[in-house]
């Protein structure tokens, strides 16, 4: 069975910071790997999307993935963080008959 | 229109009460799917339906009956609920069941028993 890794549950950045979100995934095959957005009390939204094109997945808000296949890597970059970054973010593999398969989230919290 | 809209935002129902979720979308995808989420968890899939078909069922309580009358609409029906169901209900739709191109959620309802 899939499984994806995400190795922070939580991380802080101060802002104007870089932020990095680490995540690993399982599958041997290629992967179609996402990265959502959650802010509190609200639904996911989708930041980017990696389905066997580009290495470097550049998605919304300032922020890219990068796809290393190598190292069963899909991390999660922003080079300057912001306030409104703050949220919980979830790592996500879709399976056989795009059955997803989330990461246990990291939460992002920027500071001052 | 790129948005899937679920009402009630919030809902407050007692154990003995007959309530219902509502997902609706107009982005003509044919896959829309159920997931539940508790506190500080990733989202969980509790229904699919592929062409208004249901697809996938995750062993869920029958006290959750899902509803697919057309293909932009999806409803959860909700009956003798108990506390620990109290969660973030999500609904999510992709233009196909095969096809993992990513799905768009919405916002999600606030559902707690009380």
């Amino acid at each position: 069975a899939q499984s994806v890794t995400q190795l922070d549950s939580h991380v802080s950045v101060s802002e104007g910071t870089p932020v990095l979100l680490r995540c690993n995934y399982s599958s041997s095959y290629s992967p179609s790997l996402f990265w959502y957005v959650q802010h509190p009390n609200k639904g996911l939204q989708l930041l980017l999307k990696y389905t066997s094109a580009a290495t470097l997945v550049k998605g919304i808000n300032g922020f890219e993935a990068e796809f290393k296949k190598s190292e069963t890597s899909f991390h999660l970059t922003k080079p300057s963080a912001h306030m409104s970054d703050a949220a919980e973010y979830f790592c996500v593999e879709a399976g056989i008959a795009s059955k997803l398969t989330f990461g246990t989230g990291t939460r992002l919290q920027v500071t001052l | 229109d790129t948005e899937v809209t679920q009402t009630p935002k919030h809902l407050v129902m007692g154990m003995t009460n007959k309530k219902s979720l509502k997902c609706e979308q107009h982005m003509g995808h044919r896959a829309m799917y159920w997931y539940k989420q508790k506190a500080k968890k990733p989202p969980e899939l509790m229904f699919v339906y592929s062409y208004e078909k249901l697809s996938i069922n995750e062993s869920v309580p029958s006290r959750f009956s899902p509803e697919c009358p057309n293909s932009s609409l999806l409803n959860l029906h909700l009956h003798a609920l108990q506390p620990e169901d109290s969660a973030l209900y999500l609904c999510a739709s992709s233009q196909e069941f095969s096809v993992p191109y990513g799905y768009t959620f919405g916002s999600g309802t606030r559902l707690t028993v009380v």
